[in-house]
C-alpha cells in the first residue's frame, strides 16, 4: 500500500525557513519513472506545483519560486524534504507531497500539511 | 513557462446533465495533460492522464479528449458525488508541471 505523509511546523514566522518532510512507504523512489513532488494550495485558491525529484535524483523547481526552494531525498529513511526560505504570509497554504508512478500525473497524494505564516 | 487556462471557473448543472470543462495551454503540449478532482478538505485525485486515459477505479462517466492546446474533461451524466473542483495539469515541459486555475462544479 502506497502512503505519503507530510510533517512539519503548522506555524512559521515571516522571514523564517520552512522545512517539510514527506515520509514515503509502499514504493521505491529508485523505480524507473517514479517522481515525487510538492504542491501547495493557499486557502480557497488553486493548486500550485513547487518542486519535483525523480528516480534519477534529478530535481526540478517552479520558475517563480526556485530561488527559495530546495528539494532533497533521503533514500535510507524513505523521506523527501522541502525547504522554503524567507517565508511570507502569502505562503500560507496546505502543502502536499504527491507521487507519480510514471511522472505523467500524480497518482498518490498525502493528506496535506497546513502551514500558516504569521508573526 | 506554459500557462493553463480553464473555463468556466464555475459550472452549475443538474443531475444527469452532460458537463464539459475546457483547458487551454499557452503552447502545444501534445497529449501530456492530466485531470484531477478535488473535494473540499481533501487531496486531489487523479482522474485522467495523457489526455484521455482513465485512471484505474475512476467511473467511466468521466472522459478526456484533446491534444495540442485544447483539452476537455467530460462528465457524461453528472452525479451528486461529482461535486468538486476540477484541475488540469500539463507536463509536456519536463522541467515544469503547471496546473490550471480550477473549475468548480455545482448542482443546480
Amino acid at each position: 500500500q502506497v502512503t505519503l505523509t507530510e510533517s512539519g511546523p503548522a506555524l512559521v514566522k515571516p522571514r523564517q525557513t520552512l522545512t517539510l518532510t514527506c515520509t514515503l512507504s509502499g514504493f521505491s523512489l529508485s523505480t524507473y519513472g517514479m517522481c515525487v513532488s510538492w504542491v501547495r494550495q493557499p486557502p480557497g485558491k488553486a493548486l500550485e506545483w513547487l518542486a519535483l525529484v525523480d528516480w534519477r535524483n534529478y530535481k526540478y523547481y517552479s520558475t517563480s519560486l526556485k530561488t527559495r526552494l530546495t528539494i532533497s531525498r533521503d533514500a535510507s529513511k524513505d523521506q523527501m524534504v522541502l525547504t522554503m526560505t524567507n517565508m511570507d504570509p502569502v505562503d500560507t497554504a496546505t502543502y502536499y507531497c504527491a507521487l507519480g508512478t510514471s511522472c505523467l500525473g500524480f497518482d498518490y497524494w498525502g493528506q496535506g500539511a497546513l502551514v500558516t505564516v504569521s508573526s | 513557462d506554459i500557462q493553463m487556462t480553464q473555463s468556466p471557473s464555475t459550472l452549475s448543472a443538474s443531475v444527469g446533465d452532460r458537463v464539459n470543462i475546457a483547458c487551454r495551454a499557452s503552447q502545444s503540449i501534445g497529449r501530456w495533460l492530466a485531470w484531477y478532482q478535488q473535494k473540499p478538505g481533501k487531496a486531489p485525485k487523479l482522474l485522467i492522464y495523457t489526455a484521455s486515459n482513465l485512471e484505474s477505479g475512476v467511473p467511466s462517466r468521466f472522459s478526456g479528449s484533446g491534444s495540442g492546446t485544447e483539452f476537455t474533461l467530460t462528465i457524461s451524466s453528472l452525479q451528486p458525488d461529482d461535486i468538486a473542483t476540477y484541475y488540469c495539469q500539463q507536463y509536456n515541459s519536463y522541467s515544469q508541471w503547471t496546473f490550471g486555475q480550477g473549475t468548480k462544479v455545482e448542482i443546480k
